[in-house]
């Protein structure tokens, strides 16, 4: 199975930062990697497909990029909405896994 | 609007079976693969099972295959989830989830049920 490790496990930032959130494949996965948010008590929402593509309806201070093991979400400016979860999946074999997760919080 | 409405859930004993049940709205089910995902609670997100959109493929961890099996009725825009010899390590929120493509993210959720196993 291809693990996901992601870091750091929580993170602790000020409004208006930008921050970086790692996920690391133990394969080579080319870009078939996803960022998905979750808030507490929510249902996961997608913000990133393969790798670096934007999903309509996500603001756009959510990017990424990344291919083959190395990968990272990038949030620029964080607001309070951004206290989330957030999780990489990789549906490059089988069976799909997701990574562990980052935990964003405020200072 | 895409909507996907799980039910089915509940409390149920060790070595049971429940099924679990995805309503979809608002797209041509038809067209989609679907899967499963489940969140032990406090937990991260574990990928359960993919169905392929005629449902004649299906895709499973070794945690649950050969006690789960997804299916769906395309004519009724319905997601299934069958699961047998239920263990206390299935107590998790199942979630379904709208799958664009076989590698693809996926792009819809719905709000999940509960499925707690315990005596």
């Amino acid at each position: 199975d291809i693990v996901l490790t992601q870091s750091p496990t929580t993170l602790s930032v000020t409004p208006g930062e930008t921050v970086s959130l790692s996920c690391r494949a133990s394969h080579s996965i080319g870009t078939n990697l996803h960022w998905y948010q979750q808030k507490t008590n929510e249902s996961p929402r997608l913000l990133i497909k393969y790798a670096s593509q934007s999903i309509s309806g996500i603001p756009s201070r959510f990017s990424a990029s990344g291919s083959g093991t190395d990968f990272t979400l990038n949030i620029n400016n964080v607001e309070f909405d951004d206290v989330s979860s957030y999780f990489c999946q990789q549906t490059q074999s089988w069976p799909n896994t997701f990574g562990a997760g980052t935990k964003l919080e405020l200072k | 609007e895409v909507q996907l409405v799980e039910s089915g859930g509940g409390l149920v004993q060790p070595g049971r079976s429940l099924k679990l049940s995805c309503a979809a709205s608002g797209f041509t089910f038809s067209n989609y693969y679907m899967a499963w995902v489940r969140q032990a609670p406090k937990k991260g997100l574990e990928w359960v099972a993919t169905i392929s959109t005629s449902g004649s493929r299906t895709y499973y961890p070794d945690s649950v295959k050969g006690r789960f099996t997804i299916s769906r009725d395309n004519a009724k825009s319905s997601l299934y989830l069958q699961m047998n010899s239920l263990k206390s390590e299935d107590t998790a929120t199942y979630y379904c989830a709208r799958h664009p493509t076989l590698y693809g993210g996926y792009d819809y959720w719905g709000q999940g049920v509960m499925v707690t196993v315990s005596s």
